[in-house]
């Protein structure tokens, strides 16, 4: 059974730092993994959306790597904004008959000004 | 355009009741799934159709929990019995065709007494 991490639960940082949250997935056989953002009382904001055969996907201050063979992904913030301060989560699809995704439990995240 | 939606935002029950959450998926999505979530917890897996049929339903916890979507569009999660623990935000999420970006609604807050 697929299970996924992340490290830390919780960071708090100033405002302008770069930072790293980190993922990591049991069973490497998958075919995509995305990071989504939580605000509170809401939904999931889909993120970044990293296929098996690649390696990593920007959007603006955000970047994404995976390094499937070693069941690791990290989403890096450049730059951080009081803005950025949500829950941030990381989801692997396996594919193949089992059609949800897997989530791990969060970073939540507090951007300080 | 418009995403996915769904109705109620919140839902007050009482133990034992039964209860309906909906979901409206983007127009031309075939793919829709449901997840629960508690709090402080990732979402976790409940049901995915493909079109009109349940391609997987591995996630529903029990014969309690049951779900439709008769025309391919429109969804229903349907619990019976309600108990306490089955207090949590139920989120949906559909895809265009299953293998790529989930987008999720708000959710639906329910709350069993």
């Amino acid at each position: 059974k697929q299970e996924v991490t992340q490290i830390p639960a919780a960071l708090s940082v100033p405002e302008g730092e770069n930072l790293v949250l980190n993922c990591s997935f049991t069973d490497s056989a998958i075919y995509n993994l995305q990071w989504f953002r939580q605000d509170p009382g809401k939904g999931l904001t889909s993120l970044l959306l990293i296929q098996s055969s690649q390696r990593e996907q920007t959007s603006g201050r955000l970047n994404a790597s995976l390094d499937k063979s070693s069941g690791r992904s990290t989403l890096y913030i450049a730059a951080s904004q009081p803005g950025d301060s949500a829950t941030y989560l990381c989801a692997v699809f396996s594919g193949g008959g089992a059609d949800g995704l897997t989530f791990g439990k969060g970073t939540h995240l507090i951007i300080q000004p | 355009g418009a995403g996915v939606s769904q109705t109620p935002s919140n839902k007050v029950t009482e133990k034992g009741k039964y209860v309906e959450l909906r979901c409206d998926p983007i127009s031309g999505h075939t793919a829709l799934y449901w997840y629960r979530q508690s709090l402080g917890q990732g979402p976790e897996f409940l049901i995915y159709f493909q079109g009109t049929g349940a391609a997987d339903d591995s996630g529903l916890p029990n014969d309690r929990f049951f779900a439709v979507r008769p025309e391919g569009s429109v969804s229903t999660l349907k619990i019976q019995r309600t108990e306490r623990g089955d207090s949590a935000v139920y989120l949906c999420a559909s895809s265009p065709t299953g293998w790529e970006t989930q987008y999720f609604g708000p959710g639906t807050r329910l709350l069993v007494l």
